[in-house]
């Protein structure tokens, strides 16, 4: 069964840049896989910040941008702020309209 | 606007059913699919699966099939999950979503989360 990974947690210091990403347990991430990435702060559903790779959802902020770096998807936060302390999954296309969510990375801002 | 809202919290025993509801409002319910996303306490998203909501064809993820249902009332633009043979395990917080198209299980608009948890 494939896996999607994230790191766990990541810490990144207010105004500077982090880039979280999203790989598979076999195989390279690529634009194939529609890459989506969401942010959940604690007791919140969850806010679709970027879909197909690098498309920022509506009011996303243009310090949030996707991209494949390697063979992975990335999600990079620059000009970090003290609200953008959250959690961070990203969601992958395997195929035959199966999707599947990454661990999740608790990302501090400290 | 798009509003995804959910039924209110349950508690149920174990072995029973629930049926949690996700009423939409703001577009056309049948022009979007709906995605469930499960996320356990102290845990991270689950995606469970996705139905057409124009033909009512659902998709379960491995792990989600047997005991999870989806349906439709397209008269009331709601969504259900139920879930039957309920155990301790199921305690989580779901989530309907709406999908990126009618054939896309990729979640956009989400649901507040319905909080179902499975005691004796």
């Amino acid at each position: 069964q494939t896996v999607v990974t994230q790191e766990p947690s990541f810490s990144v210091s207010p105004g500077g840049t982090v880039t979280l990403t999203c790989g598979l347990s076999s195989g390279s991430v690529s634009t194939s896989y529609y890459p989506s990435w969401y942010q959940q702060t604690p007791g919140q559903a969850p806010r679709t910040l970027i879909y197909s790779t690098n498309t920022r959802s509506s009011g996303v902020p243009d310090r949030f941008s996707g991209s494949i770096l390697g063979n992975k998807a990335a999600l990079t936060i620059t000009g970090a702020q003290a609200d953008d302390e959250s959690d961070y999954y990203c969601v992958l296309f395997l195929g035959s309209g199966i999707w599947v969510f990454g661990g999740g990375t608790k990302l501090t801002v400290l | 606007q798009v509003q995804l809202v959910q039924s209110g919290s349950e508690l149920e025993k174990p072995g029973a059913s629930v049926k949690v509801s996700c009423k939409v409002s703001g577009y056309t319910f049948t022009t979007y699919a709906m995605i469930w996303v499960r996320q356990a306490p102290g845990q991270g998203l689950e995606w469970m699966g996705w139905v057409n909501t124009n033909t009512g064809n659902p998709t379960y993820a491995q792990g989600f099939t047997g005991r999870f249902v989806f349906s439709l009332d397209t008269s009331v633009s709601t969504a259900y999950l139920q879930i039957s043979s309920l155990k301790a395990e199921d305690t989580a917080v779901y989530y309907c979503a709406r999908g990126m198209g009618l054939r896309s299980g990729r979640p956009d608009y989400w649901g507040q989360g319905t909080l179902v948890t499975v005691s004796s």
